[in-house]
């Protein structure tokens, strides 16, 4: 069966700092992969998506950036934290070319920026 | 571009039944979903509906979709404290990768 792993749960960092938070899916092969984030009390915003290694699609212009260095892994990274970036990120993975294929949750990093 | 939305917040006594609601703007749209996160956690998939159906029953859910109107619904019968979580709904349209989520329902259920 397939699973998904983000990691940390949790973390608190100054602004500033850099970021990097991991993703990887285990139990399937050449999977979309998405970077979401959700605000306080708000609903879900897209971030990254990537259909293969090295392929990422950009949603929104900010300070945060994603790599796909290999097919079942996804980073979401930041040179430099603002205090706006502060949310729950959240990665997802669905099955490549297929549109009825839903999106399968990691249990998402909780990133406070102080 | 495409826009989902939902009314944020759906109070109910726990033995009811919640109907929440989703509209859509995509016409393309093949697929939707509703999805179900607790506390601190990510999303857990619940149900989803193909468009060319008008409904869709899963024990104590059904889903209701009114494609002229954009609309969708999730009917919980009998609804528990267990229930009590936000409730996405999303589409995916006829030519991309990428679900458009809402901005998510917090349903509360008291005793």
């Amino acid at each position: 069966s397939q699973t998904i792993h983000q990691w940390p749960a949790t973390l608190v960092q100054p602004v500033g700092s850099p970021l990097s938070l991991e993703c990887t899916v285990e139990g399937t092969s050449n999977p979309n992969l998405y970077w979401y984030r959700q605000a306080a009390g708000r609903g879900l915003q897209l971030l990254f998506y990537s259909v293969g290694i090295g392929q990422i699609s950009s949603e929104v212009p900010q300070n945060l950036s994603a790599s796909r260095p290999q097919d079942r892994q996804f980073i979401l990274s930041s040179k430099k934290l603002l205090l706006s970036d502060s949310g729950f990120y959240l990665c997802a993975w669905s099955v490549r070319q297929s549109y009825n294929s839903p999106l399968h949750f990691g249990n998402g990093t909780r990133l406070t920026v102080t | 571009g495409e826009d989902v939305e939902q009314s944020l917040f759906l109070s109910v006594r726990e033995g009811d039944s919640s109907v929440i609601n989703c509209t859509y703007t995509d016409s393309s749209s093949t697929y939707l979903y509703w999805y179900k996160q607790e506390p601190g956690a990510g999303l857990q998939l619940l149900t989803y509906i193909f468009s060319n159906m008008d409904m869709k029953q899963d024990q104590r859910l059904t889903v209701l979709l009114n494609k002229k109107d954009k609309h969708l619904s999730l009917r919980i019968a009998d609804t528990q404290t267990g229930d009590s979580a936000i409730y996405f709904c999303a589409e995916i349209g006829g030519n991309t990768d990428k679900l458009i989520f809402g901005t998510g329902t917090r349903l509360q259920v008291f005793p």
